[in-house]
């Protein structure tokens, strides 16, 4: 069984401060797909980055940026100098990668961290 | 380019009616996945639709049954509501064969259930 785990419940945070969501995972499948997506209170999950497991290399996409580490099944997001346009709840997910759609079609959502960012 | 929409926005049912819950896909998807997230919590997966079968099921109950429609389009079904159903009810499209580096679902803004 596939489980996501989001230690952190609540983060408050001032404006441009830099702030890092902890994602750990646990799953069975030697290929899996890793997610990060946000719900602001309109209620839609935006999609922020994916990443496949057999690619580690971590990067930088504008303010955000992921330290996917296979070794401690963590990953970790960060969003440099933070606005208040952030402040909404962010959600790890993890699916499996079997054929067709099947493969990230079910997602394994984590309980998610609610985001304050404060002017 | 429509994204992922979802009707009705809001939906208030009482214990043991029945209630439908309606998606239609983005524009050039052809996979429908439904989802429940009850408050505080990450949504969970109920199943998902590709060529109007039934292609994966999470963990509920027979209550809950879909259809998907020759355009794509898809509909939830809950019977016998109860009030632990009471959720936001979220849609996410996606293709069952994307090209590499596109697998991710698009999610609609959900429907709000209340269940009295």
């Amino acid at each position: 069984a596939q489980k996501v785990t989001q230690a952190q419940t609540e983060i408050s945070v001032v404006e441009k401060e830099d702030v890092t969501l902890d994602c750990v995972y646990e799953t069975r499948d030697t290929t899996y797909y890793l997610f990060w997506y946000k719900q602001p209170p309109s209620g839609e999950l935006v999609f922020l980055i994916r990443r496949n497991s057999f690619d580690e290399q971590n990067e930088i996409s504008g303010r955000y940026s992921w330290n996917f580490q296979k070794s401690t099944s963590s990953f970790n997001f960060t969003i440099t100098a933070s606005q208040v346009v952030d402040s909404a709840v962010y959600f790890c997910a993890l699916s499996g990668s079997n054929a067709g759609g099947t493969s990230y079609g079910k997602l394994t959502f984590g309980q998610g961290t609610i985001l304050t960012v404060h002017p | 380019d429509a994204g992922v929409t979802q009707s009705p926005t809001h939906l208030i049912k009482t214990r043991g009616q029945q209630v439908t819950l309606r998606c239609s896909p983005k524009s050039g998807h052809d996979t429908v996945s439904w989802y429940q997230q009850a408050l505080g919590q990450g949504p969970q997966f109920i199943f998902q639709y590709y060529e109007e079968e039934e292609r994966q099921r999470g963990n509920f109950p027979d209550r809950f049954s879909g259809h998907q429609f020759p355009n794509y389009s898809s509909e939830l079904n809950v019977n016998a509501l109860l009030l632990g159903d009471s959720a936001l009810y979220l849609c996410a499209s996606s293709l069952w064969y994307p090209r590499q580096g596109n697998e991710k679902l698009f999610f609609g803004s959900g429907t709000q259930l209340s269940v009295l």
